[in-house]
């Protein structure tokens, strides 16, 4: 079946520090895999996402990686602020472009200053 | 542009009534999404909905359903409600009819099943 599995649930951090969050998809049909924040009270949003054709993306201090083969893919924040601190959220979309979102079960990322 | 929206965003009913949600898109957005999001599910896809018609269908019972109109805009109506249906429901709209898009999220609807 369709299944997105995310680790770790809680991860804690000190300011500055790198942050990782790995998750696995069970569809091979997959192939967007975007990453979402959501703060306490407030709707997901969009920080990167990742298609098939390509391994790895960034955008400023926020990167992911994705390996086909191996059906996982990950988040990279490097220099963690206390702003960063909120939900993430994995997914993938196994339907080939009809927007069909499985989410991973969430990150929850603490920045300590 | 004006984002996703949502009405009611908050809704307090009894088990065994039904209701019924709103999402408007963003403008020129054809797609859109509906999610329930609960402390122990997470975030699990309900249907999803393009030019008035319903292109995929989660793991949800037939109380749940929905329809989009001309403009857009989609509605999902929930029967008999129990009181497991409580949960915060998000819709996303997105541009893209075929290939994949970001999803944009609206604020959602908090749903209370007493």
């Amino acid at each position: 079946g369709e299944n997105v599995e995310q680790h770790p649930s809680t991860l804690s951090v000190q300011e500055g520090d790198s942050a990782v969050i790995k998750c696995t998809y069970s569809d091979s049909a997959s192939n967007y895999f975007p990453w979402y924040k959501q703060e306490l009270g407030k709707r997901p949003q969009l920080i990167i996402d990742i298609r098939s054709n390509v391994g790895e993306k960034k955008d400023q201090r926020i990167a992911v990686t994705l390996n086909k083969t191996a059906k996982h893919f990950s988040l990279h924040i490097t220099e963690t602020q206390p702003e960063d601190s909120a939900v993430y959220f994995c997914a993938a979309d196994p339907s080939g472009g009809y927007n069909k979102l499985i989410f991973g079960a969430g990150t929850r990322l603490a920045v300590h200053p | 542009k004006a984002g996703v929206t949502q009405t009611p965003r908050y809704l307090i009913k009894t088990r065994g009534q039904q209701v019924t949600l709103s999402c408007s898109p963003i403008s020129g957005h054809r797609s859109v999404s509906w999610y329930q999001q609960t402390p122990g599910q997470g975030l699990q896809f309900l249907f999803e909905y393009f030019s008035e018609t319903q292109r995929n269908k989660g793991n949800f019972p037939g109380r749940f359903s929905g329809r989009q109109f001309s403009n857009s805009r989609s509605e999902m109506n929930v029967s008999t409600l129990e009181l497991g249906d409580s949960a915060l429901y998000l819709c996303a709209s997105s541009l893209a009819g075929t290939g994949v898009d970001e999803q944009f999220f609206g604020p959602g609807t908090r749903l209370t099943v007493l």
